[in-house]
């Protein structure tokens, strides 16, 4: 069965300074990688994902993440931090034959510092 | 643009009690989804459809039962609620290929008391 780790519960990072959130994965063949964000009160918006070709994959708010098979990781970085930024964020990996279900990490909570 | 509702955002409801949250998607996706959120759980799949008339269990369907009469709708159903219940439900609806992006709803908080 597939798992997604997400190691950091909780991050604090400045406004301007740099972020990488991690996030583990274990699943046999080639994954489908996704990162979804949630501010509070919200449901997920999707930032970017991963289904072949470029292992670095753009997304929105100027997020990228890094597919590295070797690691099994699949981590977000942002170049520097907005105020706007903090939220939850969740890492997910699909599978191509179980109708596009996702298994999702447990999450890290961004928190950014004036 | 992708229109993911949910028919409430806060639920209080008693034990014992029949509860329905309802999810309507307005992309014509095959796929929809219920996912529970408890913190530092992440998100986990109670019930998934693919079709109308259609479901799969998920990862923790105990305790739920799913409805989808209507390609757009699918309906999360507790039939006797307990306090262990008590969580954030997320609908999410997509297209059926693995690659595809699963659009969610804004949530249901549901206590239980």
């Amino acid at each position: 069965a597939q798992s997604v780790t997400q190691p950091d519960i909780h991050i604090t990072v400045s406004e301007g300074a740099s972020l990488e959130l991690r996030c583990n994965y274990s699943y046999g063949a080639t994954p489908y990688l996704f990162w979804y964000v949630q501010s509070p009160g919200q449901g997920l918006q999707l930032l970017l994902k991963y289904f072949s070709g470029d292992t670095l994959v753009q997304g929105i708010k100027g997020f990228e993440a890094e597919f590295k098979r070797s690691q099994s990781s699949f981590n977000l970085r942002k170049p520097s931090v907005h105020w706007s930024d903090a939220a939850e964020y969740f890492c997910a990996v699909g599978e191509d034959n179980a109708g596009n279900m996702l298994t999702f990490g447990g999450g890290t909570r961004l928190m950014v510092k004036p | 643009d992708v229109k993911v509702t949910q028919s409430s955002r806060y639920l209080v409801k008693r034990t014992g009690e029949k509860v329905f949250l309802e999810c309507v998607q307005d992309m014509d996706h095959e796929n929809m989804f219920w996912y529970r959120q408890d913190p530092g759980l992440g998100l986990r799949l109670i019930y998934f459809s693919y079709d109308v008339k259609m479901k799969e269990k998920g990862d923790i369907p105990e305790g739920y039962s799913v409805s989808r009469e209507k390609k757009e709708r699918f309906s999360l159903i507790l039939e006797s609620a307990s306090t262990n219940q008590t969580s954030m439900y997320l609908c999410a609806s997509s297209f059926p290929w693995g690659s595809e992006t699963q659009y969610f709803g804004p949530g249901t908080r549901l206590l239980v008391l």
